[in-house]
């Protein structure tokens, strides 16, 4: 079946720091690769999304590329801010049908100033 | 547009009885999905509709509970006979059928706990 595995948590960083949260990804096919957000207290944010392998998901300074030949899809920022603070899930889809979604367990990120 | 609603946003129910929750997807999405989370998991799937019909179920999705959407627009989860393992974030989240990859608009959820 598919699977998502994500780094574990939590990670905690200081301001302008470098990031990277993992994701390694198990599908058959062609997957449809998503990063969610959800900040304290609200619910789960489409973050960023890439279709086909190659291709670089990109917002509000996230960039995550897909990876066929490693499955994997890991989440960066150059320069975190405290603002930035939130639990962030990888997650794929087995089609582009808008079927179900298969979540990996999120990682907590804590920004300190 | 609201977005995804959900009631109640918080519901705390003794062991045994039944509890019912609401979701109001986004108008024009034609798409509903349910999914549980519990504390330091990720959402997992229970089901989805397309319109009113309910296309899939996951196994997590026991006897107890059950899921409607009657005219393709709210939706409700009703679980029976409660136990202290469903206590969750109960999800709802919503898309349009023929957008590729859109991704879904989540509720801010239903947090559910058994005592």
């Amino acid at each position: 079946g598919n699977s998502v595995t994500q780094m574990e948590g939590p990670v905690t960083l200081s301001e302008e720091a470098f990031l990277t949260i993992n994701c390694t990804y198990t599908a058959t096919g062609y997957p449809s690769l998503f990063w969610y957000v959800q900040y304290p207290g609200e619910g789960l944010q489409l973050l960023l999304k890439a279709t086909k392998a190659d291709d670089k998901g990109s917002n509000k300074g996230f960039e995550a590329t897909y990876r066929k030949e490693t499955t994997s899809f890991h989440l960066e920022k150059g320069s975190v801010q405290v603002s930035d603070s939130a639990v962030y899930f990888c997650a794929l889809s087995a089609s582009p049908r808008n079927e179900k979604l298969t979540f990996g367990t999120g990682t907590r990120l804590t920004i300190i100033p | 547009d609201t977005g995804v609603s959900q009631d109640p946003r918080h519901k705390i129910t003794k062991r045994g009885q039944n509890v019912t929750f609401r979701c109001d997807p986004i108008s024009e999405h034609n798409r509903l999905y349910w999914y549980r989370q519990t504390l330091g998991q990720g959402p997992e799937f229970l089901t989805y509709f397309q319109n009113e019909a309910q296309l899939e179920k996951s196994r997590l999705l026991s006897d107890r509970f059950s899921a409607e959407r009657p005219k393709g627009s709210f939706s409700t989860l009703e679980i029976q006979r409660t136990e202290q393992g469903d206590s969750a974030m109960y999800l709802c989240a919503s898309s349009p059928a023929f957008v590729a990859n859109y991704g879904y608009t989540f509720g801010s959820g239903t947090r559910l706990t058994v005592v």
